[in-house]
């Protein structure tokens, strides 16, 4: 199985601050990696897929880029709504396996 | 509008079976296929397994094959999985999932009580 390394755990940031978190891949993916937003009570969201192709809806504030086998989900001008847990999932080999999460916090 | 409306909440006793729904619209069943996702209370998301709805056809996850069995109705356009002999360890919530995670159901919450 693809191992998804995710980090940081937790960030806690201030609003307007730019944060990066990042996703190792144990193997090659080919850039099919998605980052999803995921509030409490609710479902995760689609934010970014095929490593940095914004999905509809989503500002502009939020993207991805990778080196190699490293993902990042970089988001600027944090706001407040920007409070959330983040996850990279691979879907390039089955079965498919997601990182640990990322909770963000802003201060 | 692409939707995945999934069953209610379920209550199941050790060593039951649940079966949880998803209902797809808005667009043709066949064209793409069901994922189905756990989260366990406070952690994060495994990958259960896939059904193709068209040729019903299934992958699992290797340590949910003795566990989860999914299923499909294309009359209904419904996907299915079932829980079975429930422990503590499948208190969770399901999600079903397609095209790749452009789609989420809102998932459903399996709580395993006696």
């Amino acid at each position: 199985d693809i191992q998804m390394t995710q980090s940081p755990a937790s960030l806690s940031a201030s609003l307007g601050e730019t944060v990066t978190i990042e996703c190792l891949a144990s193997e090659d993916i080919y850039s099919n990696l998605a980052w999803y937003q995921q509030k409490p009570g609710k479902s995760p969201q689609l934010l970014i897929y095929d490593a940095s192709s914004l999905q509809d809806g989503v500002p502009s504030r939020f993207s991805g880029s990778e080196s190699g086998t490293q993902y990042s989900l970089e988001i600027n001008s944090l706001q407040s709504e920007d409070a959330a847990t983040y996850f990279c999932q691979q879907h390039h080999d089955y079965p498919y396996t997601f990182g640990a999460g990322t909770k963000l916090e802003l201060k | 509008e692409v939707q995945l409306q999934q069953s209610g909440p379920e209550v199941g006793r050790p060593g039951s079976s649940v079966k949880i729904s998803c209902k797809a619209s808005g667009y043709t069943f066949t064209d793409y296929v069901m994922n189905w996702v756990k989260q366990s209370p406070g952690q994060g998301l495994e990958w259960i397994g896939w059904i193709d709805p068209e040729y019903g056809s299934t992958d699992y996850a290797e340590k949910f094959k003795k566990k989860a069995t999914l299923t499909a109705d294309t009359s209904s356009s419904t996907a299915y999985i079932q829980l079975s002999s429930l422990t503590s360890e499948d208190t969770a919530t399901y999600f079903c999932v397609c095209r790749d995670g452009f789609y989420w159901g809102q998932g459903v919450m399996v709580t395993v009580s006696s």
